[in-house]
């Protein structure tokens, strides 16, 4: 079946590591997103890519880093320079139709 | 700068009556219109969408209202069911190409409670 797959659904980081968060597609969808959820604020846009081998920030990038050197993947790494990493964060991909495609997340946790 | 927002944290229901949830957005570029269902610990699903260039569309029991003028769009579920209970996002985006939708930019959410 195609779709988007997360790994882990469950990550602790300790203070000041860095961490990635995985995300495959297998959808054949050029564009892939990053978002985190936190309460009552939504989902707000990390980083998203267009094509392979590019990418753009999204609203809140300060602290996180992405690659997106393969079509399928798009891993995001949450750097030490992340005041607040603690979130759900999920990454969604869409091709020739608006409608964007979820994975079913991953809870980060600092300890 | 919040370009979609859903001012309603929370909306509770009975079975069988009408859900109402309500969006509002600031950028007249977007062209795209969608609703999403979450439920904790899940990814977002997608529910429907509508085009700018449309004011309804209908999806059984969903259906959605576009007010161009207004800037506001609104998602009826009529009959609410219980199992309708999750949190709704509703989302805007402006399309890249013919074949490439854009990004989605997504209001805070609104949690539905369906009370039997």
């Amino acid at each position: 079946d195609g779709g988007i797959t997360q790994s882990p659904k469950y990550l602790f980081r300790k203070e000041g590591q860095n961490v990635t968060l995985s995300c495959e597609q297998n959808l054949n969808h050029d564009a892939m997103y990053w978002y985190r959820q936190d309460p009552g604020q939504g989902l707000r846009l990390i980083y998203y890519s267009q094509i392979v081998n590019d990418f753009q920030k999204g609203d809140i990038a300060e602290g996180y880093s992405v690659s997106r050197e393969k079509k399928e993947s798009f891993p995001l790494t949450v750097t030490s320079a992340q005041k607040n990493p603690t979130a759900f964060y999920l990454c969604a991909s869409n091709g020739r139709r608006v409608e964007a495609f979820f994975g079913q997340g991953t809870r980060l946790t600092v300890v | 700068d919040q370009q979609v927002k859903q001012n309603s944290p929370s909306l509770s229901v009975q079975e069988g009556r009408i859900s109402i949830l309500n969006c509002d957005y600031t950028n007249s570029m977007f062209d795209y219109f969608l609703w999403y269902k979450k439920y904790p610990a899940e990814g977002p699903t997608f529910l429907i969408s509508i085009s700018s260039i449309k004011d309804k569309n209908e999806d059984g029991r969903f259906t959605v209202f576009l007010n161009k003028s207004a800037k506001h769009l609104s998602l009826h579920i009529v009959p609410s069911q219980p199992g309708d209970s999750a949190v709704y996002f509703c989302a805007a985006s402006v399309r890249i190409s013919y074949n490439q939708g854009g990004k989605l930019i997504f209001g805070q959410g609104t949690e539905l409670s369906v009370k039997p």
